[in-house]
This record gives structure tokens, C-alpha cells and sequence, in this order.
């Protein structure tokens, strides 16, 4: 069955890096691209980026744009995703999640990375 | 900005219909698909209507999706409400060529 399993929380302080893995299975990794979603606590989901695990194209949200980075690594079924330069407000719960690049619809997300930003 | 608007709450008792509006900001919301996700408290999202209509292989269907172009709308139909049909529900489709969510509604049973 599809599965896609997160790293482990993480705790930064200000100004940090965060770097979330994503490991899929169950399904031809290279099929299907990696999109990344955040939620703030109590709020409601945000589309951070996409990236083709076929060839390492990638979009991201404008808002973020220079500040994250997303990879695949397909010898390992895994997608990461770097967040640089971090804030308080960027403390939340990152989904990572299987996209169809056809029909669009995200059919597959991760359990969730608790990411917490304090100093 | 290509923005989707929903309802921030609705209500409704057991064994009833309820229906969840997502409006599109501009342009045609037919232009691309509109998926529907399902979320608990503590939990990941689930798909539960996928390309404006469809429900994945375990969604019952009591969950149905549909398209009004002329509101520039998609809404997201439940009958037969159950306490289980609780929690969050989001549309999402495409504007300026990324993924956009609406804001979620809150689907209480009660």
C-alpha cells in the first residue's frame, strides 16, 4: 500500500535551517510528484511547493520563494524539504503528499512534521 | 491572486444533507479540477471527491462533488450525515498555474 513517512519533530531556533525528509513506498516513486504543505496551528492548509521526483523540476509559493528548497533523492524513494532562515511563524505542521501530475488531485500525504520555531 | 472562498463553519444534524460552497476568486473555477479533502483533529488530510466529482475507492457515497459555472463555484454535497463526517473539509484547485486551498470549513454534527 502507499505509504509516505515523515522525519521526526524538530525544534529550531530563529534563524535555523529545518530539513524534513519524506520517504515513500508502495508505488513507482518516479510516477508521481512530491507536493509540501504547512499548517499553522488552528489554521488552515498552505501550499508550499511541488517538486517531480521524474526530473527534479520544482514550484514553489511565491511567499517562500528563497527561503526553500525541495529535492528527491529516487535511489531512496525520499523527498526533503529545506526551509532556511526561520521564524516564529513558520512553526507548524508540514505535510508532505503523492500529486498526480495528470489529474492534479494530492491522493496520498504523510502523517505530518511537527516544526516548532523559538528561541 | 487566485483566491477559493469557503464557509468558515456549517451545522447540521445527524441523517441530514449539507452542502460546502468553494467560490472561485476570477476567471473559471471549470478551467481545472477541484478536489475536496476531509481533515480530523491530529490527522493528515484525506481525499474524499477528486476531479470535481469523483470519489476515491473507499469514500462512501454519501460524499458527492459537483461544478456550478455560472457561481464560478464547486460545492461538496454529504447526506446521510453521520458524527463521523465531523471535522475540517478544504477544496483545492489550481490558480496561476500553483495549487491553492480554500480556507477550510468546519463541519459540525450535532
Amino acid at each position: 500500500q502507499v505509504q509516505l513517512v515523515q522525519s521526526e519533530a524538530e525544534v529550531k531556533k530563529p534563524g535555523a535551517s529545518v530539513k524534513v525528509s519524506c520517504k515513500a513506498s508502495g508505488y513507482r516513486f518516479t510516477s508521481y510528484g512530491i507536493t509540501w504543505v504547512r499548517q499553522e496551528p488552528g489554521q488552515g492548509l498552505e501550499w508550499m511547493g511541488w517538486i517531480s521526483t521524474y526530473n527534479g523540476n520544482t514550484k514553489y509559493a511565491p511567499k517562500l520563494q528563497g527561503r526553500v528548497a525541495m529535492t528527491a533523492d529516487t535511489s531512496t524513494s525520499t523527498a526533503y524539504m529545506e526551509l532556511r532562515s526561520l521564524r516564529s511563524d513558520d512553526t507548524g505542521v508540514y505535510f508532505c503528499a503523492r500529486e498526480d501530475d495528470v489529474t492534479t488531485e494530492i491522493d496520498f500525504w504523510g502523517q505530518g512534521t511537527l516544526v516548532t520555531v523559538s528561541s | 491572486n487566485f483566491i477559493l472562498t469557503q464557509p468558515p463553519s456549517v451545522s447540521e444534524s445527524p441523517g441530514k444533507t449539507v452542502t460546502i460552497a468553494c467560490t472561485g476568486s476570477s476567471g473559471s473555477i471549470a478551467s481545472n479540477f477541484v478536489h475536496w479533502y476531509q481533515q480530523r483533529p491530529g490527522s493528515a488530510p484525506t481525499i474524499v471527491i477528486y476531479g470535481d466529482n469523483r470519489r476515491p475507492s473507499g469514500v462512501p457515497d454519501r460524499f458527492s462533488g459537483s461544478i456550478d459555472s455560472s457561481a464560478n463555484s464547486a460545492s461538496l454535497t454529504i447526506s446521510g450525515l453521520k458524527t463521523e463526517d465531523e471535522g475540517d473539509y478544504y477544496c483545492q484547485s489550481y490558480g496561476d498555474r500553483n495549487v491553492v486551498f480554500g480556507g477550510g470549513t468546519r463541519l459540525t454534527v450535532l
